[in-house]
């Protein structure tokens, strides 16, 4: 069975510095994929950044980087330069061999100017 | 990127009543589509993952008699609550795979009340 964890309810930042949200997951298929999306309160799901199992280096999109430790099975967004529009829910997800795309409990991120 | 869409965006209906949301890949043909159920300050809920021409695989604890999905083509499913109820009311929200390995495309999301 596949599980996502996210252990940060909320998280604060200042603008401009660089906040890291956690993720971990647990499964036992070789090959997956990981997923962040952030949700603004629209409720609109926003596609930001994808790590697949396989890949040797950490992915990056802009100022979204995912710090991929496969060993320790986790997979945590960095966002640099943090902006006031960046505020939101964030969900970290993983879909491995069947498909099916699970969800972590969500963080909720509060950019302070 | 990808286009999804979702209609309606917001339903108000009376408790007994069906309802029906539409779930349209608009320029890829979607091999499977999946959806969600959101609770209020909760996470997305898997409740079924429909693939073309098959049966809805729905999870653990989900009614398939009152959720109902359908995925006629590849560019369209429809999830029907039949007899709603007030517990029904949520934010209902649909994604669709382009193919195997590829990122999910969300919809809108479709905000039920059920009065």
């Amino acid at each position: 069975a596949q599980k996502i964890t996210q252990t940060q309810p909320g998280m604060f930042v200042q603008e401009k510095e660089a906040v890291t949200l956690d993720c971990t997951y647990d499964t036992s298929d070789p090959s997956y994929g990981l997923f962040w999306y952030k949700q603004p309160s629209s409720g609109e799901m926003i596609f930001l950044i994808y790590q697949g199992s396989y890949d040797q280096q950490n992915a990056t999109e802009g100022r979204y980087s995912l710090n991929f430790q496969k060993a320790r099975k986790s997979a945590n967004l960095v966002i640099s330069a943090s902006q006031l529009g960046d505020s939101a829910m964030y969900f970290c997800a993983m879909r491995a061999n069947n498909n099916d795309m699970r969800f972590g409990a969500g963080t909720r991120l509060t950019v302070k100017p | 990127g990808a286009v999804v869409s979702q209609h309606p965006s917001r339903v108000i209906c009376k408790s007994g009543t069906s309802v029906k949301i539409e779930c349209r890949s608009l320029d890829f043909q979607a091999t499977t589509m999946f959806w969600y159920r959101q609770f209020p300050k909760q996470s997305l809920m898997l409740m079924a993952t429909s693939n073309e021409g098959s049966k809805a695989t729905y999870e653990q604890g989900v009614e398939k008699d009152k959720f109902l999905i359908n995925h006629a083509s590849l560019t369209l499913s429809t999830l029907t609550v039949t007899s709603a109820h007030p517990e029904d009311s949520s934010f209902y929200i649909c994604s669709a795979l382009r193919g195997p390995g590829t990122e999910a495309f969300f919809g809108q999301g479709t905000r039920l009340t059920v009065v």
